[in-house]
């Protein structure tokens, strides 16, 4: 069985340009949720897509968007980069939103903002 | 607020010692825990979970231990091998009115001495 797959692995773009990040999560999951991870720093939430809804978003000013897809697959949407958007942003999905379930992760999209 | 910590940023064993991660979580209320690995350039790893219903979950190798009068879950390996080197990270999740909110540790990095 495939796991979560992201694409681009790597992605580089200069300031005030627009990133777009995809993600694919496991057959029959239809939860998706997206993370930063910046250098050194843990997990931060952005945010949780279910049956094509956004359920919750994180502490992320707007121009951190995204949608979910009929096949449940995501993309990530970045408006407007500074440098500080540089990391790594990871997307999970789950079998289900309404039971405990763990999240599984994909190897995640490296942003570098030049 | 909600929080998960982790006691140890960086743990050195022994290969072949056990190893014995720690977290603290502060919200009573979470009834769902995870432990994840995250190597190097890639995505966290599921590695096992414990319902608040359980004090002890086994899985290969790796065994997790729940306290929830002291709000503590530990997550040991047995016999620790170079490859488990990597930062492990616990979870916690919360389930209200069917949405999920998971909060992740900063992690721990694990250094195994050949």
């Amino acid at each position: 069985e495939a796991g979560v797959t992201q694409s681009p692995t790597h992605l580089i773009k200069t300031r005030g340009q627009q990133a777009t990040l995809r993600c694919s999560p496991i057959s029959g999951h239809t939860s998706v949720y997206w993370y930063q991870q910046a250098l050194g720093l843990g997990l931060q939430f952005l945010l949780w897509y279910d049956e094509g809804e956004e359920r919750n978003r994180g502490n992320f000013p707007p121009r951190f968007s995204g949608r979910q897809f009929p096949n449940y697959s995501s993309e990530l949407n970045v408006n407007a980069l500074e440098l500080e958007d540089s990391a790594l942003y990871l997307c999970a999905s789950s079998l289900t939103v309404y039971s405990n379930q763990p999240q599984h992760f994909g190897d995640g999209t490296r942003l570098s903002i030049l | 607020g909600e929080s998960v910590g982790l006691h140890l940023p960086t743990l050195s064993v022994q290969e072949g010692d056990n190893s014995i991660i720690n977290c603290a979580y502060s919200n009573s209320a979470s009834d769902y825990f995870i432990w994840y690995k995250q190597e190097s350039g890639k995505g966290p790893q599921f590695i096992i979970d414990i319902r608040s219903n359980m004090d002890k979950r086994q899985g290969q190798r790796v065994t997790v231990l729940l306290n929830k009068t002291v709000k503590h879950l530990s997550l040991q390996i047995a016999a620790t091998q170079p490859g488990d080197s990597a930062v492990y990270f616990c979870a916690e999740n919360k389930g209200s009115g069917g949405y999920q909110k998971v909060t992740f540790g900063t992690g721990t990095k694990l250094q195994v001495i050949p």
